[in-house]
């Protein structure tokens, strides 16, 4: 049973586009978290969220607790920005649980 | 700073071999996590410790599989024996203060058992 939810799968957008992944979750959480992995295999943790808002750079997180959601936004994406986007969870209790990634391609 | 080092980077055995991999976490950083990604799965929490005690073992897949951190600065996850459905690659990683700060991954060691 996978506890969390990605939405899409796979997106590809024009270079420039505005993008949003989704992430929903079923219960409770102690932290999410964004990573990245680019096609060479390497992961890199984007943000970590427990409530509220992050920014870095063009990347934009939210997290709303109580629809149990969380989104990713890239603004003015780049091809460099074509990697796997994974959500990950934290439940209390310690237990760890990933969704099945979102594959972006941006197109110049 | 060197970052989260695992060696080694591929390994390629075959079915009944012992595999050790090896991890050694960021300086300072008192979490450590190992994690196995497969195309069918994706990735999923092995075991983490905390201050170099094992802390949740329940995602290691079954008794062949034993991972060990004899001190802050160095951990290994072995399978022994192992099968063609370890095949995967698996990711250190390690993160400061706790279990659900910034993780910050090593590079992966690809595993392949014929």
């Amino acid at each position: 049973k996978n506890e969390v939810e990605q939405s899409p799968q796979n997106l590809t957008a024009q270079e420039g586009e505005f993008i949003t992944i989704n992430c929903s979750y079923s219960v409770g959480i102690s932290a999410l978290h964004w990573l990245q992995q680019h096609p060479g295999g390497g992961i890199v943790s984007l943000f970590m969220l427990s409530s509220g808002k992050k920014k870095h750079g063009r990347l934009i997180a939210t997290i709303n607790i109580q629809e149990k959601h969380s989104s990713l936004h890239i603004t003015a994406s780049h091809p460099r920005d074509s990697a796997v986007y994974i959500c990950a969870v934290r439940y209390p209790g310690n237990q760890f649980y990933f969704g099945t990634g979102t594959s972006l391609t941006v197109i110049p | 700073d060197a970052g989260v080092i695992q060696s080694p980077r591929h390994e390629v055995t075959e079915m009944g071999q012992e595999v050790t991999l090896r991890c050694k976490p960021i300086s300072g950083h008192d979490y450590l996590f190992w994690y196995r990604q497969t195309m069918m799965r994706g990735l999923e929490l092995l075991i983490y410790f905390n201050n170099n005690v094992p802390i949740d073992d329940s995602g290691m897949p079954e008794d062949r599989f034993s991972a060990k951190m004899p001190n802050a600065s160095f951990s290994t996850l072995k399978i022994q024996p192992s099968e063609p459905r370890d095949s995967a690659v698996y990711f250190c990683a390690s993160s400061r203060g706790t279990g659900s700060n910034e993780q910050f991954f090593g590079p992966g060691t690809r595993l392949t058992v014929l």
